[in-house]
């Protein structure tokens, strides 16, 4: 039972580089969601998706896309890498038929750096 | 005003000690909410959810106060290996589905 899968774990780009984050989960959750973590700060919400073909944004989403084709992929989409998008990026899932209660499951995180 | 607070740390306690922290929501419509652990460039892991009436995990106990917009956590007879990084999460319905927000942590430290 792999859980949230996130390659890859780490990544340095230069500044302008474009890069995909890729996200995938094998226990049918409908939400996705993907999030930054900046050093000593806690995580920002970037988009999220409460279902295959259904993305929004969240807090954070400026220099970022995703798409959600299938509803166990998420990816995260860099088109114009800058160094403020240096961040370790965490997905994760949750199930909804428990509505608000269902807590977050998430993948190992991938740690980017843009030079 | 943040819509989740916490106070930063470090809490830097022996072991054996009870600790409690305490996080703050600022929307009064948040559903439901959790406390997660974080070690060191790890990701979250989920440590309880918290209920209204509160509860109990272990050496764990999570509790909530809607009137006071808290919720709080506390860990008795704290152990070496409870060092970590302590988010809390609070849910909020948004346009049908449910959206949850982290605090920026609370960091513990125990020490022998």
């Amino acid at each position: 039972n792999a859980g949230v899968t996130q390659t890859p774990k780490f990544r340095i780009l230069k500044i302008g580089q474009s890069m995909t984050l890729q996200c995938t989960q094998d226990m049918n959750h409908n939400y996705m969601y993907w999030y930054r973590q900046d050093p000593g700060m806690g995580l920002k919400l970037i988009y999220y998706s409460v279902g295959a073909g259904i993305t929004d944004k969240g807090e954070v989403p400026n220099g970022y896309n995703v798409s959600r084709s299938t509803t166990e992929d998420f990816p995260l989409r860099l088109e114009l890498a800058a160094p403020s998008q240096t961040s370790v990026y965490f997905c994760a899932s949750s199930y909804s038929g428990q509505g608000a209660n269902s807590p977050l499951h998430f993948g190992n995180g991938t740690r980017l750096t843009v030079t | 005003r943040k819509e989740v607070e916490q106070d930063p740390g470090p809490f830097n306690v022996p072991e054996g000690a009870t600790v409690a922290f305490n996080c703050t929501y600022s929307n009064s419509a948040s559903q439901s909410f959790f406390w997660y652990r974080q070690d060191c460039r790890k990701e979250p892991k989920l440590l309880m959810s918290v209920y209204s009436s509160g509860n109990e995990d272990g050496r764990f106990t999570a509790q909530l106060n809607r009137a006071s917009q808290y919720i709080s956590l506390l860990i008795r007879d704290s152990k070496l290996s409870d060092s970590a990084t302590y988010l809390c999460v609070v849910k909020q319905a948004s346009g049908g589905s449910y959206i949850p927000t982290f605090g920026r942590g609370t960091s513990l430290i125990v020490h022998p």
